[in-house]
């Protein structure tokens, strides 16, 4: 079955670390890649996406993510971290042919002051 | 803009009872529309899709049912609530297959 793994359910860092989340996926043939953050008391929003092109996207807020297709990985980064980060993080996929999103179960980051 | 609206935002229902969830999307047309439900701990689960007016895809076995009686409306709704239907419901949209998809800001429902 396609599925999505988040490895890092819950992480806590301070202000001005640097952030990476790890995303795999499981292979099904061509797929798109999103990062979603939920804020407290907010809806999903998209983060950024990777359809085809330059690995290496960025998106919203100064975060990055690299498709590194032989791993099935699109790994999330940001060099610096801010308290306005804390948020939960979901990886999600869409697979060749399918027509919905294979989400990860999603990280909570929590950034300290 | 394009601007998906859901309500209830909150729900608090009996077992057994029926439930109606609404989604509208405006600022488009013809959107592929979306009902996902995230259970406690758990991630996202695609539910029911739809590509066009009355016409809805199911993903998964369940108590629940979808209708799309207008282009730009999605209803979720059950005839008699169980327990396990306890959940965060999203609706979403987008333009066409393997497109971004835009999410609502949710319902939240519990049943006793």
């Amino acid at each position: 079955a396609q599925s999505v793994s988040q490895h890092n359910h819950h992480v806590i860092l301070s202000e001005a670390a640097s952030l990476e989340l790890g995303c795999n996926y499981s292979y099904g043939g061509t797929v798109n890649l999103f990062w979603y953050v939920q804020y407290p008391g907010q809806h999903l929003q998209l983060l950024l996406k990777y359809f085809s092109g330059d690995p290496l996207v960025k998106g919203i807020k100064g975060f990055e993510a690299e498709f590194i297709k032989s791993k099935f990985s699109f790994n999330l980064r940001k060099p610096s971290v801010q308290w306005s980060d804390t948020a939960e993080y979901f990886c999600a996929v869409i697979y060749t042919g399918r027509r919905a999103l294979t989400f990860g179960s999603g990280t909570r980051l929590q950034v300290q002051p | 803009s394009q601007t998906i609206h859901q309500w209830p935002a909150t729900l608090v229902q009996p077992v057994g009872s029926p439930l109606s969830l609404e989604c509208t999307v405006e600022g488009t047309s013809n959107p592929n529309l979306y009902w996902y439900r995230q259970a406690a701990g758990r991630g996202l689960q695609l539910l029911f899709y739809s590509v066009g007016i009355g016409q809805i895809s199911s993903e998964v076995p369940q108590n629940l049912s979808a209708s799309r009686p207008q282009d730009r409306q999605f209803i979720l709704s059950s005839k008699k609530l169980l327990l396990s239907d306890s959940g965060f419901y999203l609706c979403a949209w987008s333009r066409g297959q393997q497109e971004t998809q835009y999410f609502g800001p949710g319902t939240r429902l519990l049943v006793l």
